[in-house]
């Protein structure tokens, strides 16, 4: 099945414990991106790929980062987790940047405390 | 720069109701436009899609005409069922400023029986 999986789907963390939320894709897609949903605020990008190697900033990028070693993993990274990053994050890929269409994985819940 | 503007929520209808979710946004060139749903507990998925002015894009009896002399690209559906309750996202991707997803806050939708 044709599928974005994330891992872990919930995790309660405390401040400044690294953690790192996986991201894999199965469809062979170029393009990936994170992003997080906040009451009132809808998803905001933080970062985006085109492809191996190729990232890029989104609209919140501050306080994560990102690597695309492979094409179908692209994982994000929190150094050191605080409490306003606290929100429900979602991995989507693409096809390429032009087919534009994104499959969201189910999503992962992050609290900080 | 590029956004995304749709009606607030939350929304309560009766079954067999007529929906409509106001969306207008600002973007710098010439941007594809998409509805996508959010079921309780999953990630996004696409609704459908326009990718030039005039385009309507429909699927599961939800319509959307993509106006660019309106900037807007509202959604409708003339018969609501209580399968259809979700939280529905208008965005664009306006790849003349790179590669980001723009997303509006999200309207929730409740159909009563």
């Amino acid at each position: 099945e044709a599928q974005v999986t994330q891992n872990p789907r919930y995790l309660i963390t405390v401040t400044g414990k690294k953690l790192t939320v996986t991201c894999s894709q199965n469809m062979n897609h170029e393009y990936m991106s994170w992003y997080r949903q906040d009451p009132g605020l809808g998803l905001r990008q933080i970062y985006y790929s085109m492809n191996v190697e190729v990232t890029d900033k989104g609209d919140v990028p501050e306080g994560y980062k990102v690597s695309r070693k492979e094409k179908r993993n692209f994982p994000l990274i929190l150094e050191s987790p605080s409490p306003n990053q606290t929100s429900l994050y979602f991995c989507a890929s693409s096809f390429d940047r032009w087919a534009n269409v994104l499959t969201f994985g189910a999503g992962s819940r992050l609290t900080v405390l | 720069g590029d956004s995304v503007t749709q009606m607030e929520g939350p929304v309560t209808l009766s079954e067999e109701a007529f929906l409509t979710i106001n969306c207008t946004y600002t973007a710098t060139g010439y941007p594809s436009l998409f509805w996508y749903v959010q079921y309780p507990g999953e990630g996004l998925q696409l609704l459908l899609k326009a990718t030039k002015a005039d385009d309507k894009g429909s699927n599961k009896g939800f319509e959307a005409t993509y106006r660019k002399e309106t900037t807007s690209f509202h959604l409708e559906k003339g018969s609501v069922q209580v399968s259809d309750s979700a939280v529905y996202f208008c965005a664009l991707s306006d790849l003349s400023t790179g590669n980001q997803f723009y997303f509006g806050t999200g309207t929730s939708l409740t159909v009563i029986p």
